[in-house]
């Protein structure tokens, strides 16, 4: 089945603790993207990412990392995370053949940082 | 600059109406893609629509329509005989010819019975 698959679902933490959460794409999409949705605020983007080894700010990067070794995973690192990223995180991903490709999104993960 | 409005945070509906939810939106790019997703109560953003900006006819899925008007720039999403499953988040979002995807703030739909 054609997936976006991010983990974890939910995650509670401690501010400065690090932590990563994994997004894995079996679509071989080449565009891979990360947001952050706040209420009121609708989706932000993170990173952004048009292939391999090829990453970009978002609007909102300050306090994150990305990375893209494979086609199929770009995981969000936060380093040293605050209580001001609690927030619900999606990965999604598209084709990238122009700007009709809608994105695939995963699940979503909670996070909570205290 | 690139940027998507949504104008209604929140709507109440009463079931079997047809709802429009708005959707402006700002660009310079000739080429973009006009898309409408809908998030349930359980979280997941499930894709409903989209619009090219060089389609000239109206975008259809279903109880879907694009209602896309390119020279007021506004790709509003039409809901025909509404049902309590649509009861929902609503975000609209554009896709230009770059790389970035920026969304709106979302409409929170309510269906009444």
């Amino acid at each position: 089945e054609a997936q976006v698959t991010q983990n974890p679902r939910y995650l509670i933490t401690v501010t400065g603790k690090k932590l990563t959460v994994t997004c894995s794409q079996n679509m071989n999409h080449e565009y891979m993207s990360w947001y952050r949705q706040d209420p009121g605020l609708g989706l932000r983007q993170i990173y952004y990412s048009m292939n391999v080894e090829v990453t970009d700010k978002g609007d909102v990067p300050e306090g994150y990392k990305v990375s893209r070794k494979e086609k199929r995973n770009f995981p969000l690192i936060l380093e040293s995370p605050s209580p001001n990223q609690t927030s619900l995180y999606f990965c999604a991903s598209s084709p990238w053949t122009g700007p009709g490709e809608k994105l695939f999104f995963g699940s979503g993960t909670q996070l909570s940082v205290l | 600059a690139q940027k998507i409005t949504q104008t209604q945070p929140g709507m109440f509906v009463q079931e079997k109406e047809a709802v429009t939810l708005d959707c402006t939106y700002d660009t310079s790019d000739q080429s973009y893609g006009l898309f409408w997703y809908k998030q349930p109560s359980s979280g997941e953003m499930i894709f409903l629509i989209y619009q090219g900006s060089y389609d000239e006819q109206n975008a259809t899925e279903g109880r879907y329509s694009l209602n896309f008007q390119k020279a007021r720039k506004s790709a509003n999403l039409v809901i025909s005989a509404s049902q309590l499953g649509d009861s929902a988040m609503y975000f609209c979002a554009m896709r230009e010819s770059h790389d970035k995807i920026i969304f709106g703030k979302g409409t929170r739909l309510h269906i009444l019975p």
